[in-house]
């Protein structure tokens, strides 16, 4: 059976702080690792990794495949109170489904 | 642009009453189409898939069902809803070489 583990479940820290957040998969037919941000309402993508050790960035977040050790890392720096919600690690097959990890809540403090 | 569209966005309805959520997409063709559901403090659950029009795969057995009778839109329905049916439901699409999802704004279904 397909299994992605989230670590840590949760995470609190203050503004300014960066952030690692963790992402191991076992994933028959493996093609693709997603993360997506859950702000109470639908999840909004954030990067498709595919290939090992090219780091995608998007501003102050960044995230990197391992595909031999089966995980994956996204990175926030500098955290913003809005950066707080759910991420979502999610491990996609070469025919389209996803498994979901369970999720890491973020929360930020001013 | 593509955009996805669900409705309705919140929804309360009495145990045994039927259901009908419906997912549509613009702006793609032949996309594949999934609902998810995320009950409450819990991940998200692949309900059902969908490749083409008429063609439906179910991942979980329950007393759901999907159907698809255009090329982008997406049914979710329940001739009587459990308690258990309570939760957010999620439609997404992706189109068959990229695998990365999009999700619709969801529907916050409460059934008492």
């Amino acid at each position: 059976e397909d299994k992605v583990v989230q670590s840590p479940l949760s995470l609190v820290v203050h503004e300014g702080d960066t952030v690692t957040l963790n992402c191991s998969y076992e994933v028959t037919n493996f093609r693709s690792l997603l993360w997506y941000k859950q702000e109470k309402k639908a999840p909004t993508f954030l990067f498709m990794l595919t290939s090992s050790g090219i780091e995608k960035k998007s501003g102050r977040l960044s995230s990197i495949l391992d595909k031999k050790e089966l995980f994956s890392i996204l990175n926030i720096t500098a955290t913003q109170t809005g950066d707080s919600a759910v991420y979502l690690c999610l491990g996609g097959t070469s025919y389209g489904k996803l498994t979901f990890g369970q999720g890491t809540i973020l929360t930020v403090h001013p | 642009s593509q955009t996805i569209h669900q409705w309705p966005a919140t929804l309360v309805q009495p145990v045994g009453s039927p259901l009908s959520l419906e997912c549509t997409v613009e702006g793609t063709s032949n996309p594949n189409l999934y609902w998810y559901r995320q009950a409450a403090g819990r991940g998200l659950q692949l309900l059902f898939y969908s490749v083409g029009i008429g063609q439906i795969s179910s991942e979980v057995p329950q007393n759901l069902s999907a159907s698809r009778p255009q090329d982008r839109q997406f049914i979710l329905s329940s001739k009587k809803l459990l308690l258990s049916d309570s939760g957010f439901y999620l439609c997404a699409w992706d189109q068959r070489e990229a695998y990365e999802q999009y999700f619709g704004p969801g529907t916050r279904l409460t059934v008492t």
